[in-house]
């Protein structure tokens, strides 16, 4: 696609429910990041892929988030039994080039969720 | 570990006015160097970038440059637009992960 593509763009859920975020990179990038932007908390990196592997999780805040990419292109972020502190954008990214700090990273529009 | 600051806002401005918005940095090596721009309900776009010491990212009428000295990539614009009200936000890159600071809302009045 022309840009990143994130779905749904907005949810809400009743606390303690399951959700899944899904997102499509730019067609042919091979790094996809993951990253949360709530008040007060500025951006976070949650985590990142090159190709379907994630070398850096660090940014994930508790095991009930995980996020698994297939084929190299769309991505998936699970937050299981969710809480009302994870209420907040997610924001996928995408870049052509794994591992190169020069290269510009593209985002999408964000999905918003909110826990009720 | 590597971090950016940058200065607080919310900054107001009137129209055609000069804009400053600081930003340091601290890393270990040579990071590259972004401003990230989010507009009204909109998603992050990139502004402009450096990747190297003394290179000037511009784009649109702003700019910055990589001081390294300074650990500094101050965002400046010479005369600002309402059309410029936004979220700025200055990052980092080094290794593949870009590292944000806490963002910096303007708000240009007419």
């Amino acid at each position: 696609g022309a840009g990143v593509s994130q779905s749904p763009s907005n949810k809400v859920t009743e606390k303690g429910k399951d959700v899944e975020l899904r997102c499509d990179p730019i067609s042919g990038h091979t790094a996809l990041y993951w990253y949360r932007q709530s008040l007060g908390q500025g951006l976070e990196f949650l985590i990142y892929f090159q190709g379907n592997s994630a070398p850096d999780k660090s940014g994930l805040p508790s095991d009930r988030f995980s996020a698994e990419r297939t084929g190299g292109s769309v991505s998936t972020l699970t937050i299981q039994r969710t809480q009302q502190e994870d209420s907040a954008v997610y924001l996928c990214a995408s870049s052509s080039l794994a591992g190169s700090s020069g290269n510009t990273i593209y985002f999408g529009e964000g999905s918003w969720l909110t826990v009720v | 570990g590597d971090s950016v600051t940058q200065m607080e806002g919310p900054v107001t401005l009137s129209e055609e006015a000069f804009l400053t918005i600081n930003c340091t940095y601290t890393a270990t090596g040579y990071p590259s160097l972004f401003w990230y721009v989010q507009y009204p309900g909109e998603g992050l776009q990139l502004l402009l970038k450096a990747t190297k010491a003394d290179d000037k990212g511009s784009n649109k009428g702003f700019e910055a440059t990589y001081r390294k000295e300074t650990t500094s990539f101050h965002l400046e614009k010479g005369s600002v637009q309402v059309s410029d009200s936004a979220v700025y936000f200055c990052a980092l890159n080094q290794g593949g992960k870009l590292i944000f600071g806490q963002g910096t809302e303007l708000s240009v009045k007419p």
